[in-house]
């Protein structure tokens, strides 16, 4: 199946940084990106819709002022998580669609400290 | 609101075929079934996709009855590497802004 990965896997940060997180699509274009998060023992939870030189569209109870998306390509979608506070670590997980499969990236562990 | 519902876990033993059966009572027209696989702290894994019958692949066979209201996921003689949460999910997926909305998944435990 066609790959998709995330940089960086593993985060640690401090209170009130921002942190970026990349999701690209190696092998295929994809017009659509979605990101979602997952508490431990949890669900996945979608938290925005990503389109390819659009604004993301954001699931209610999102902040799009914190969570800041760009896709600038058909093969990059990136996640800006703005002034991290300890609430917000979590499994950041993205996912590409090219076309009726939707693939996801291997997730990005992120600690707030 | 997810718009599948399946058993919350299932426990097996090696060598034993697993069947995780999901339901999708209100499953549109044009809505395909999908699972994934899920392994702590990794991203989830694509394993079939189906409209209707069966359809088979390497790894997994996916059954569908013809009212489409259900489907089950077929794991042959699994292995203690099979042990992980197992998503349904169900989309229009020829609409590529359809959003994938995550039920509570099955944690499938495979003993030795």
């Amino acid at each position: 199946g066609a790959v998709v990965s995330q940089h960086p896997s593993r985060v640690i940060c401090k209170s009130g940084t921002s942190v970026k997180i990349e999701c690209r699509s190696l092998d295929f274009q994809a017009t659509t990106m979605f990101w979602y998060r997952q508490f431990p023992k949890q669900s996945l939870m979608l938290m925005a819709t990503s389109n390819e030189g659009s604004k993301a569209t954001y699931e209610q109870g999102v902040e799009k002022d914190k969570f800041l998306i760009n896709h600038a390509s058909l093969t990059l979608s990136t996640l800006t998580v703005t002034s991290a506070h300890p609430e917000d670590s979590s499994f950041y997980i993205c996912s590409a669609r090219g076309g009726p499969e939707e693939f996801f990236g291997p997730g990005t562990r992120l600690t707030v400290l | 609101l997810a718009k599948t519902t399946q058993p919350i876990s299932m426990d097996s033993y090696e060598g034993q075929e697993v069947n995780i059966t999901c339901s999708h009572n209100n499953i549109a027209t044009n809505d395909y079934i999908t699972w994934y696989q899920q392994f702590p702290s990794q991203g989830p894994r694509f394993i079939i996709q189906g409209y209707k019958t069966k359809v088979t692949n390497e790894v997994a066979s996916l059954f569908i009855p013809a009212d489409r209201k259900s489907s089950t996921l077929s794991l042959p003689r699994v292995s203690l590497s099979d042990t992980a949460v197992y998503y349904c999910l169900v989309g229009d997926y020829v609409d590529s802004s359809y959003k994938l909305i995550f039920g509570s998944g099955t944690r499938l435990l495979v003993r030795p």
